[in-house]
């Protein structure tokens, strides 16, 4: 499977702390993009950084690019209790066409 | 911004019945859509990319007879899921990336699928 592996599978903190999130892809890569999803949702794109590119910042996001690990790291800062939610990245394919492949994912619970 | 609707939200068949989802880009063009199955508190499985004008293309392991994908237009695509089953009973969600090739994608807000 190309599918990825994110770390951790779930993390609670409290509000105001950071939270970080760590994703590990197989094979090389064009992009990769962090989604967040509500319960029972679809997924909306928080941040795509290129395979060129090391960090990326958004807002209170903060993206790490190693592509010699085949890692990247999510940081929230300043973490609300709004900011609950399952993150993925995803990693896009040149297969013929693109493709995206998302990995585990990491369920966020925030408490107030 | 780009915005994509999937329709319907949810839905309750019976085992054997078939059901189509449809996923429709509101504000773009999509020659390229991506159907992702989701189980409880897992990640998306992507099924298949549905092309506008040609024949989907589907991953190993789904069954192109079961899930037949039609994207008859550059605004719409379809998902049906024919003689359907308990072990159907899913989270289907759509995609498409809005200006194509690798860029980010857009979600429709998935369909709960539940076979009885």
């Amino acid at each position: 499977s190309q599918q990825g592996e994110e770390d951790p599978q779930a993390l609670s903190i409290q509000e105001g702390e950071n939270a970080t999130m760590n994703c590990s892809y197989k094979t090389s890569i064009n992009n990769l993009q962090w989604y967040r999803q509500n319960s029972g949702r679809g997924l909306v794109h928080l941040i795509l950084i290129r395979s060129n590119e090391r960090e990326k910042h958004s807002g209170r996001l903060r993206v790490t690019l190693d592509t010699s690990k085949k890692s990247s790291s999510l940081l929230i800062t300043a973490s609300r209790a709004a900011d609950t939610a399952s993150y993925f990245c995803a990693t896009a394919h040149l297969s013929g066409t693109y493709k995206y492949i998302f990995g585990t994912g990491t369920r966020l619970k925030v408490l107030a | 911004g780009a915005v994509v609707s999937q329709h319907p939200s949810w839905v309750i068949c019976k085992s054997g019945t078939s059901v189509k989802i449809e996923c429709r880009s509101l504000d773009f063009q999509a020659t390229t859509m991506f159907w992702y199955r989701q189980f409880p508190k897992q990640s998306l499985m992507l099924m298949a990319t549905s092309n506008e004008g040609s024949k989907a293309t589907y991953e190993q392991g789904v069954e192109k007879d079961k899930f037949l994908i039609n994207h008859a237009s550059l605004t719409l695509s379809t998902l049906t899921v024919t003689s359907a089953h308990p072990e159907d009973s899913s989270f289907y969600i759509c995609s498409a990336p809005r200006t194509g090739g690798n860029s980010p994608l857009h979600f429709g807000n998935g369909t709960r699928l539940t076979v009885t």
